[in-house]
């Protein structure tokens, strides 16, 4: 099955820095890269996602980029602020089911 | 506003005893996924289901979990007999072409 691993487990960044997670995956047949943003006591929401046709997504001050070659991807916050702060999911899954792995999570910490 | 519903968001209760987890996921969502979150093992996959048929099952404890879509808009996840080890978050979550939306989760505690 696919074996998604995340990097940092977590991250303390200043206001108005940027912060980078990244991913990497173990199943050359996965097709689909979501992030999700976990609050606490709340469920993951989806914040973008990429497939495996592109290279680099962007929205906003967010923006995700895919290496299918190496199989790793990764998240981009730039400009942070402290409602950024919140538990980071990276997620990969093939097309055909859709069954997401999830990374370990990175806890981000915003300071004001 | 459309979203996952999940209930009860929080439930105590003792070991042995049945705990039912119900869910009402986005109407026209044709996959519906269990997922359970713990410190020590993140999000892991319970069950999914399209279109109401279970596709995969594999990561539930087969003698004590269970999981059904009695219809489009209810999905249930069963444990009897609970057990403290099964102290988690379950997540509902449904899905069209690949995009999940998450409930807020049953937070289940069992003494």
């Amino acid at each position: 099955g696919e074996n998604v691993e995340q990097h940092p487990s977590t991250l303390s960044v200043q206001e108005g820095d940027s912060a980078v997670i990244k991913c990497t995956y173990s199943d050359s047949a996965s097709n689909y890269f979501p992030w999700y943003k976990q609050e606490l006591g709340k469920g993951p929401q989806l914040i973008i996602d990429i497939r495996s046709n592109v290279g680099e997504k962007k929205d906003q001050r967010i923006a995700v980029t895919l290496n299918k070659t190496a199989k790793h991807f990764s998240l981009h916050i730039t400009e942070t602020q402290p409602e950024d702060s919140a538990v980071y999911f990276c997620a990969a899954s093939r097309r055909d089911d859709y069954k997401l792995s999830f990374g370990a999570g990175t806890t981000v910490t915003v300071r004001a | 506003d459309a979203r996952v519903t999940q209930t009860p968001r929080h439930k105590v209760t003792e070991m042995g005893q049945e705990v039912t987890m119900r869910c009402q996921p986005i109407l026209g969502h044709n996959t519906v996924f269990w997922y359970r979150q713990t410190m020590m093992q993140g999000l892991e996959l319970l069950a999914y289901f399209r279109n109401r048929a279970p596709l995969d099952d594999s990561g539930m404890p087969k003698d004590r979990f269970s999981a059904e879509m009695p219809d489009a808009t209810l999905a249930t996840l069963k444990i009897q007999p609970s057990e403290p080890r099964d102290s988690a978050v379950y997540f509902c979550a449904s899905g069209l072409r690949g995009e999940l939306f998450f409930g807020e989760g049953s937070r289940l505690t069992v003494l």
